[in-house]
């Protein structure tokens, strides 16, 4: 079975400009889960989903980052404009129920110069 | 708050060494989750154990182990007998009733040198 699947794994990209990550959670799994890994912060949740439809978004840090699930096979995460301090590692995890164990995928690494 | 203390920074053993990572959590509801994941240097996270908070049986998956003590908050897990490949970053992390986002330590970082 295909785990989550995330794309690009690698983005470098400059200030300002917009970034999307993409993430395609394991088949039948109700819930996804967007974190982001920093040296300085560690790991932290961004925003998650039930069934498609964002339950917790505390985690989004400001209007510039905005996050979809249009069906429940795929979720973006959008970065408008980026910025330095957005540079980190960027999760996508999902689970059958919402207590169960989170799967990741392999994590998009971001740096924006 | 914090909710997962791993107070243990940096462990360093020699191969065949046991070593117990530490875990400490803090919540107020009855009903919650512990997880145990591991980062290799590849830098995925790999799921190893979950558990509820009204089970605090411990656990023995081959040469990992894990004792949940509900008195001290603790879920400590023991890795007997290491070996090279078990040089990672592991995490604890908590979920709690009916807010299943991932609260995560700050992770140990295990070195087993050869």
């Amino acid at each position: 079975d295909a785990g989550v699947i995330q794309s690009p794994r690698h983005e470098v990209t400059e200030m300002g400009q917009e970034v999307t990550l993409r993430c395609k959670p394991i088949s039948g799994h109700d819930y996804l889960f967007w974190y982001r890994q920093t040296m300085m912060r560690g790991l932290e949740l961004l925003i998650y989903f039930n069934n498609n439809v964002p339950i917790d978004d505390s985690g989004m840090p400001e209007d510039r980052f905005s996050a979809k699930m249009p069906n429940a096979s795929f979720s973006t995460l959008k970065i408008q404009p980026s910025e330095p301090r957005d540079s980190a590692v960027y999760f996508c995890a999902s689970s059958l129920e919402g207590a169960n164990e989170q799967f990741f995928g392999p994590g998009t690494r971001l740096t924006v110069l | 708050a914090q909710k997962v203390t791993q107070a243990q920074t940096e462990i360093s053993v020699v191969e065949k060494e046991d070593v117990t990572l530490d875990c400490v959590y803090e919540t107020r509801d009855t009903t919650y989750y512990l997880f145990w994941y591991k980062q290799p240097p590849s830098g995925e996270l790999v799921f190893l154990i979950r558990r509820n908070s009204f089970d605090e049986q411990n656990e023995i998956s081959g040469r990992y182990s894990w004792n949940f003590q509900k008195s001290t908050s603790s879920f400590n897990f023991t890795i007997t007998a290491s070996q090279v490949v078990d040089s990672a970053v592991y995490f604890c992390a908590l979920s709690e009733a009916e807010d299943y986002k991932l609260s995560f330590g700050a992770g140990t970082t295990v070195t087993v040198r050869a």
